[in-house]
């Protein structure tokens, strides 16, 4: 099982919108609704942000909104802030009772 | 409030197998599998199993196949993940983490630093 593709590292400048992509195959994130994202603080445990594609966890901020066309997932957060500064994975279920998580995105704020 | 508490650091010598525990409280333990997942020194996220604490099902990752096995133990909350024949590249945190909601990794514990070196 081949990990999730994204873009290594995102930035932009507080306020903006930025996108992180997740691409995965028919397999994994085209089969099913069911792409997670977490927030990673280095030296933290990750945070899950999205589930389920779209949904979010009580607690995290609406600025964070998740969506998914054909085989890729795409983490959107608007009104950028500095505390978004992390690295971010995408997760998808993979059939079979398996997991793959994604290549992971640096998130920078400018 | 969930909490998964994991024990402690370990090193380890090429060769050799390592176990690490997650105790469990603050919700139904049998009710929610419990995955473990582990990142290298800078490398990302790996999905490594999955156990079921009702009925101790376990499913591992293709890479871990013959080499991982994970446990629980109802009485005392626990799971447990025994790595074997540890290579150096095996060096990782590894996490367990609750899926409270379907298919999602919603609480996770404080991470277990695992060292292989000779």
């Amino acid at each position: 099982q081949s990990a999730l593709t994204q873009p290594a590292s995102v930035s932009g400048s507080p306020g903006q919108s930025i996108t992180i992509s997740c691409t995965g195959t028919s397999s994994d994130v085209g089969s099913y609704n069911l792409v997670s994202w977490y927030q990673h603080h280095p030296g933290k445990a990750p945070k899950l942000m999205i589930y389920e594609g779209s949904k979010r966890p009580s607690g995290v901020s609406n600025r964070f909104s998740g969506s998914k066309s054909g085989n890729t997932a795409s983490l959107t957060i608007s009104g950028l802030q500095a505390e978004d500064e992390a690295d971010y994975y995408c997760c998808s279920f993979a059939g079979s009772a398996t997991y793959v998580f994604g290549t992971g995105t640096e998130v920078t704020v400018l | 409030q969930v909490h998964l508490v994991q024990s402690g650091a370990e090193v380890k010598r090429p060769g050799a197998s390592v176990m690490v525990s997650c105790e469990a409280s603050g919700y139904t333990f049998i009710s929610y599998y419990m995955h473990w997942v582990r990142q290298a020194p800078g490398q990302g996220l790996e999905w490594v199993g999955v156990v079921n604490p009702s009925d101790g099902t376990r499913n591992y990752a293709q890479n871990f196949q013959g080499r991982v096995t994970m446990s629980r133990d109802t009485s005392t909350r626990t799971v447990y993940m025994e790595l074997s024949s540890l290579k150096s590249d095996d060096t990782a945190v590894y996490y367990c983490t609750l899926e409270y909601s379907r298919s999602s990794f919603d609480y996770w514990g404080q991470g277990t630093l695992v060292t292989v070196s000779s």
